[in-house]
């Protein structure tokens, strides 16, 4: 079955405390994104990446940082510098006509 | 002012009813338009990908772009209890950065 696995389903960080956000795909896609999504404000992107070894700022980035070394993988790492991280993330891919396909989520929490 | 405005809801109907979604936008450049189904605590699934202005249909489902009016509606035909959820409509200048409405969550009784 093809799709996008996103791990883990819950976490939960104490202050001052990076951690990271894993999402795979096996669609072949080449693009991936992350959003993040707060109750009443829709999903903002945090992140993109449209190839390998590349990837972009959204219009959220501050706080978070990613990494894209392989087509399948795309890490997301919440920083101590990320506020008010509480919330839930989604990443997402498409094949590049514009359709994105999301994973399950990770819902975070800050202890 | 936000790119993309979508009412909230809650929206309740019951079982059969049609369900009518709207949202509106500003940028006019915006020419890909989708709509996704979420339900609580689950990943967005998409249900209705447009490019152009006109109606669309899927089943039960039917998507409208009337981009004079900038403006897109998704119709629920025969709504099921099982049709409850949010639904998100979302929007592109090109392939890649989607803004999304804040979503109408949709309550459909038996």
């Amino acid at each position: 079955d093809g799709g996008i696995t996103q791990s883990p389903k819950y976490l939960f960080r104490k202050e001052g405390q990076n951690v990271t956000l894993s999402c795979e795909q096996n669609l072949n896609h080449d693009a991936m994104y992350w959003y993040r999504q707060d109750p009443g404000q829709g999903l903002r992107l945090i992140y993109y990446s449209q190839i390998v070894n590349d990837f972009q700022k959204g219009d959220i980035a501050e706080g978070y940082s990613v990494s894209r070394e392989k087509k399948e993988s795309f890490p997301l790492t919440v920083t101590s510098a990320q506020k008010n991280p509480t919330a839930f993330y989604l990443c997402a891919s498409d094949r590049g006509l514009g359709e994105q396909f999301f994973g399950p989520g990770t819902r975070l929490t800050v202890l | 002012q936000k790119e993309v405005e979508q009412d909230p809801g809650p929206l309740s109907v019951p079982e059969g009813a049609i369900v009518s979604l709207n949202c509106t936008y500003s940028n006019s450049a915006f020419q890909y338009f989708m709509w996704y189904r979420q339900y609580s605590r689950k990943g967005p699934e998409l249900l209705m990908y447009t490019y152009s202005s006109g109606n669309k249909e899927d089943g039960r489902f039917t998507a409208q772009v009337d981009k004079s009016s900038k403006y897109i509606s998704l119709f629920i035909r025969d709504s099921q209890p099982s049709d409850s959820a949010t639904y998100l409509c979302a929007m592109s200048v090109s392939w890649g950065k989607l803004q999304f409405g804040a979503g109408t969550q949709v309550v459909v009784t038996p």
